[in-house]
């Protein structure tokens, strides 16, 4: 099973920025997304399409239909600027599956 | 918030053996899967194998399978990656993680963020 992502995404400062993740009927599936920062180990931002944990501030949102899954962040801030992955489960396969990861940059 | 701190990464020569830990800590270690999951230098994460929270499933990517073994100790919080034969593709960052997931009555978010990772250089 193979999630696509955009290699890179550019929003300017304030904007809204929408990166999306694509998957053969991925609406059947919950889709988690994960951001890593240079240096950092990722950190999951949202999980079942559009649960937010605790601390993620409420710009991140997630959403899942059709074959895509979508994370958009409001009001973007530098401290956004990162890699985000995708990632699902495929009970088919029985194995987890990651996006190649999409750098977001803030311009 | 739970914590994840994973070690026993190092250089290690084609062909031989080295096994990682990941210790949990501030949360039921035995009531999560556990998984770990890999990230080569400069490249996106992939992942590696999941164990059950019982330790009685496993499941593997494809890439390792047949060479690395995952296993947990519930007793000492601790989850293990035992990598047998190590190539120098398997040269990477490992990170142990609960990841999000649902069984037929409940769904389980991550109760612990992912450590810091443990580096892996497969090299002669």
């Amino acid at each position: 099973y193979d999630l696509t992502q955009p290699p890179s995404v550019s929003v300017s400062p304030g904007q809204t920025a929408s990166i999306t993740c694509s998957g053969d009927k991925l609406e059947k599936k919950y889709v988690s997304w994960y951001q890593q920062k240079a240096g950092q180990s990722p950190v999951l931002v949202i999980y079942q399409d559009s649960g937010r944990p605790v601390g993620i501030p409420e710009r991140f949102s997630g959403s899942n239909s059709g074959n895509t899954a979508t994370l958009t962040i409001s009001g973007t801030q530098a401290m956004d600027e990162a890699d985000y992955y995708c990632q699902t489960w495929d009970t088919n396969s029985a194995s987890e599956v990651f996006g190649g990861g999409t750098k977001l940059t803030v311009l | 918030q739970g914590q994840l701190v994973e070690s026993g990464g190092g250089v290690v020569q084609p062909g031989r053996s080295l096994r990682l830990s990941c210790a949990a800590s501030g949360f039921t270690f035995s009531n999560y899967a556990m998984h770990w999951v890999r990230q080569a230098p400069g490249k996106g994460l992939e992942w590696v194998a999941v164990v059950s929270n019982d330790g009685s499933n496993k499941f593997y990517a494809d890439s390792v399978k047949g060479r690395f073994t995952v296993s947990r100790d519930n007793s000492k919080n601790t989850l293990f990656l035992h990598m047998n034969s190590p190539r120098p593709d398997d040269t990477a960052v490992y990170y142990c993680a609960a990841l999000f997931y649902c069984n037929t009555s409940i769904c389980y978010v991550p109760p612990a963020d992912w450590g810091q990772g443990t580096l892996v250089t497969v090299s002669s």
